[in-house]
């Protein structure tokens, strides 16, 4: 049963504490993406990795934080100082090259009580 | 940023009619792809154009390409229930990369 997978569906935090999204793919991607959306609203991009051990931020990395020690996973932290960090976040992989299709996960969907 | 923007912002038909969508970019982009996301759902892949090519089929759908106006289309044909959904365009840059641009997305509601 190949694709990608994040977990939990639905995370409650309380504000002040770091949170950590999990995202695994089985798809053999080298590259992973994380995403940001907020209601009635496109996509935008918090970090990217095209490669093991490598990241780049994206549009709106500030107050995120990633990791990628295996091909398979790309955790987010969002952290203490993310300001408004309700949203729904998606994980996405893809081969790497020129713009590839992209490979979603169904989504946590984040609520900072 | 976003690049992309579609138009409308939300479309209702009945079905059996047409949907069509658009979707305007501003910077020089190497591909164009639509996305469909279900209410609440990761989004999948429906269909890449390339910037050397015009038109380009898939099923149901057909997608266009002007690049002169920096602009794409997204037809659905004989709609169904099932395509309720919101629908986004992503453009892939210049000179490669992995990153795509998202647009603000077109909510379709078809009806019975």
């Amino acid at each position: 049963d190949g694709g990608i997978t994040q977990s939990p569906k639905y995370l409650f935090r309380k504000e002040g504490q770091n949170v950590t999204l999990s995202c695994e793919q089985n798809l053999n991607h080298d590259a992973m993406y994380w995403y940001r959306q907020d209601p009635g609203q496109g996509l935008r991009l918090i970090y990217y990795s095209q490669i093991v051990n490598d990241f780049q931020k994206g549009d709106i990395a500030e107050g995120y934080s990633v990791s990628r020690e295996k091909k398979e996973s790309f955790p987010l932290t969002v952290t203490s100082a993310q300001k408004n960090p309700t949203a729904f976040y998606l994980c996405a992989s893809s081969i790497t090259g020129n713009s590839n299709e992209q490979f979603f996960g169904p989504g946590t969907r984040l609520t900072v009580l | 940023s976003q690049q992309g923007e579609e138009d409308p912002q939300a479309l209702s038909i009945q079905e059996g009619e047409n949907a069509t969508m658009n979707c305007s970019y501003k910077t020089s982009i190497n591909n164009l792809q639509w996305y469909r996301q279900n209410s609440g759902r990761g989004l999948v892949h429906l269909i890449l154009i390339r910037s050397n090519e015009r038109e380009k089929h898939s099923g149901r759908l057909r997608v266009t390409l002007d690049t002169s106006k920096k602009s794409s289309s997204l037809l659905i044909t004989a709609s169904r229930a099932a395509d309720t959904a919101s629908y986004f365009c992503a453009t892939g840059p210049t000179g490669g990369g992995n990153k795509l641009t998202f647009g603000t997305g077109t909510q379709l509601k078809v009806e019975l």
